[in-house]
């Protein structure tokens, strides 16, 4: 079974510095997807960042992005110049090769100003 | 583009009771997804539709649960006798399928449900 693990249940971090979210997953495929979504308090998920396994170079939106090292199972989300908007919860998920997403139990991000 | 609706948005019921919820994707997604969220816990998945017919269902999707996409366009999720385990946020997802797997899914508010 396709599995992800979110180490770090929160996380801080100062208005303008960086900070990077740890994911970890396991899975036997060799096709497969990846993403960060973020979940505001009382509002909808909405994805941050996909990066497709087979592509070697780490995906990048603005100031978010990936660290992906396949061999090692690992996909580290960076957040650059943080800002108070980006206090959420974030999931890292795999779509496992397959079409239903398997979510981690997720890392919440509390940003102070 | 309005996004992935879902009504109602929270539910309080009584153990043993009926509830239904409704998922409107975005309107040219083929695909639609259901989750369950606990608290404090990631989404876990429950079943999804390309078009009208139900490809996959979870083991957490009990007989309880029943889920229809009857015209492949809005989807229902029902749950019979409640039970206070139910209670939880209901996620609706959708996708558009292009041949590929891994589509971006976009999600909807939520369903909260509260079983007393």
């Amino acid at each position: 079974a396709q599995t992800v693990t979110q180490s770090q249940p929160e996380m801080s971090v100062q208005e303008a510095e960086t900070v990077t979210l740890s994911c970890t997953y396991d899975t036997s495929e060799s096709d497969y997807y990846l993403f960060w979504y973020k979940q505001p308090p009382s509002r909808q998920m909405i994805l941050v960042i996909r990066q497709e396994a087979y592509k070697q170079q780490n995906a990048t939106e603005n100031r978010f992005s990936v660290n992906f090292q396949k061999a090692a199972k690992s996909f580290s989300l960076k957040i650059s110049d943080s800002q108070l908007g980006d206090a959420a919860m974030y999931f890292c998920a795999t779509n496992a090769g397959g079409n239903k997403l398997v979510f981690g139990a997720g890392t919440i991000l509390r940003v102070k100003s | 583009d309005t996004g992935v609706s879902q009504n109602p948005r929270h539910k309080i019921t009584k153990r043993g009771q009926n509830v239904t919820f409704r998922c409107d994707p975005i309107s040219e997604h083929n695909r639609l997804y259901w989750y369950r969220q606990t608290l404090g816990q990631g989404p876990e998945f429950l079943t999804y539709f390309q078009n009208e017919a139900q490809l996959e269902k979870s083991r957490l999707l009990s007989d309880r649960f029943s889920a229809e996409r009857p015209k492949g366009s809005f989807s229902t999720l029902e749950i019979q006798r409640t039970e206070q385990g139910d209670s939880a946020m209901y996620l609706c997802a959708s996708s558009l399928d292009r041949g590929r797997e891994g589509e971006t899914q976009y999600f909807g508010p939520g369903t909260r449900l509260l079983v007393l």
